[in-house]
């Protein structure tokens, strides 16, 4: 499967834990994305990266989260601290420079905070 | 700040009929990109169709179209021959820079097709 790989998949945690997510974009492409989705709604911006460097963070990227791309390839998003408003499906996507206006997304990871 | 809306939370279409999901947004950005994605249960978001705000002609795509009427601030996606296949969540979105980054979706509208 060479689409975009999110692991986990489901992540169950007690409230103040951390976690972590992980997202393996395809593997030329040089763009990736994060996003949020909360039940019956659209997905959020939280953040972008092209290569390693962390370009755009929206406000809803508190300081209890926090993203990494190291070396480019796949990136990590820790939540610190975690509360049930954290609960969620976590989107992860990727795109390449030459055709940056289709994204693949993941199949999310999706948190439930208890 | 940019907005979608989608006001059709759920729809209903015969099997190989056509059918219209509305949306409309805001933006007081002069260029921007629309698109469209479908999520199935299994969760993934996946691309359809996408209009650049400069764009002249309506964008197509095998049995999607985009109705694009840019006075209207409106970007509504057609389906024609309409598959079982294609029920699922349908989201609008729009970025201002016309790429995938930095993405405001809809609320989305559920589209059931009935065999």
């Amino acid at each position: 499967d060479t689409g975009v790989s999110q692991n986990p998949r489901h992540k169950i945690t007690k409230r103040g834990q951390n976690v972590t997510f992980r997202c393996d974009p395809i593997s030329e492409h040089n763009r990736l994305y994060w996003y949020r989705q909360t039940l019956g709604q659209g997905p959020e911006f939280l953040t972008y990266f092209q290569n390693e460097a962390q370009l755009e963070k929206s406000r809803l990227l508190s300081d209890r989260f926090s993203a990494e791309r190291p070396k480019g390839s796949f990136s990590t998003l820790e939540i610190q601290r975690t509360e049930q408003g954290d609960s969620a499906m976590y989107l992860c996507a990727s795109s390449s420079g030459l055709q940056n206006t289709e994204a693949f997304f993941g199949q999310g990871t999706r948190l439930t905070v208890v | 700040a940019q907005k979608i809306t989608q006001t059709q939370p759920g729809m209903f279409v015969q099997e190989k009929e056509a059918v219209t999901l509305d949306c409309t947004y805001d933006t007081s950005d002069p260029s921007y990109g629309l698109f469209w994605y479908k999520q199935p249960s299994s969760g993934e978001m996946i691309f359809l169709i996408y209009q650049g705000s400069y764009d002249q002609q309506n964008a197509t795509e095998g049995r999607y179209s985009l109705n694009f009427q840019k006075a209207r601030k409106s970007a509504n996606l057609v389906i024609s021959a309409s598959q079982l296949g294609d029920s699922a969540m349908y989201f609008c979105a729009m970025s201002p820079s016309g790429s995938a980054r930095q993405l405001t979706f809809g609320s989305g509208t559920q589209l059931t097709v009935l065999p």
